[in-house]
């Protein structure tokens, strides 16, 4: 029963690039959660997809961050034109329904620009 | 909007001794779950603990349990016997109506042998 899977583990990036971000959620959760965690902080949300919507984006910055839950493959967290402020660890969470309380996290991937 | 404070950023405890972290939140809710995640150098988000704000029996899940205050909007977390392995960030977390959760900046916790 695999968890929440997230790849790659570790990605570097000069500045300018862009990122990629892949999230499978745990069999039979439809809901997805993006967070992002800079050094030495807490986690703050950024997007909840459910297949094929976005829910609520208020957390994701206006350019450059999109997010995508297609009906078939993971979801996507895209960041286009990378600059050394991106650098943070970017975890994704699934859940089986809205307001079942627990998100199960993946490992997190950690993004560096340089 | 929902807010979650944790307004103690590092501690420290010696080896099997208990240790009480803070955690208030804010929120006009009345339904709603509260979670304690710990998350080791390895950066792995565990869930440690979880309350329904509707159970007024505070949760317990071996050397980790609750104080759950909900009139105060306080959430803190005891470790009994604290043991090497305890040795990471503490984040608390509020889970609402919206689906999503909002977490406090975190305690790290030290424990020393």
């Amino acid at each position: 029963n695999a968890g929440v899977m997230q790849n790659p583990r570790h990605l570097v990036r000069r500045r300018g690039q862009e990122a990629r971000l892949r999230c499978s959620p745990m069999k039979g959760h439809s809901h997805v959660y993006w967070y992002r965690q800079l050094p030495e902080e807490g986690l703050k949300f950024m997007v909840y997809l459910q297949k094929e919507n976005i829910i609520d984006e208020s957390g994701m910055p206006k350019e450059r961050f999109s997010a995508e839950f297609p009906k078939e493959g993971p979801s996507i967290l895209r960041i286009q034109q990378v600059v050394r402020g991106d650098s943070a660890a970017y975890f994704c969470a699934s859940s089986r329904a809205l307001g079942t309380g627990e998100l199960f996290f993946g490992e997190g991937s950690r993004l560096t620009v340089l | 909007a929902q807010t979650v404070t944790q307004s103690q950023p590092e501690m420290s405890v010696q080896e099997a001794e208990t240790v009480t972290l803070s955690c208030t939140y804010d929120t006009s809710e009345n339904n709603y779950y509260l979670f304690w995640y710990k998350q080791p150098p390895s950066r792995q988000m565990i869930l440690v603990i979880r309350q329904e704000a509707y159970k007024q029996q505070n949760a317990t899940e071996n050397r980790f349990s609750v104080n759950f205050q909900k009139a105060a909007k306080s959430f803190s977390l005891k470790i009994s016997d604290s043991q090497l392995g305890d040795t990471a960030m503490y984040f608390c977390a509020y889970g609402g109506s919206q689906g999503n959760l909002i977490f406090g900046k975190g305690t790290k916790l030290s424990v020393k042998p």
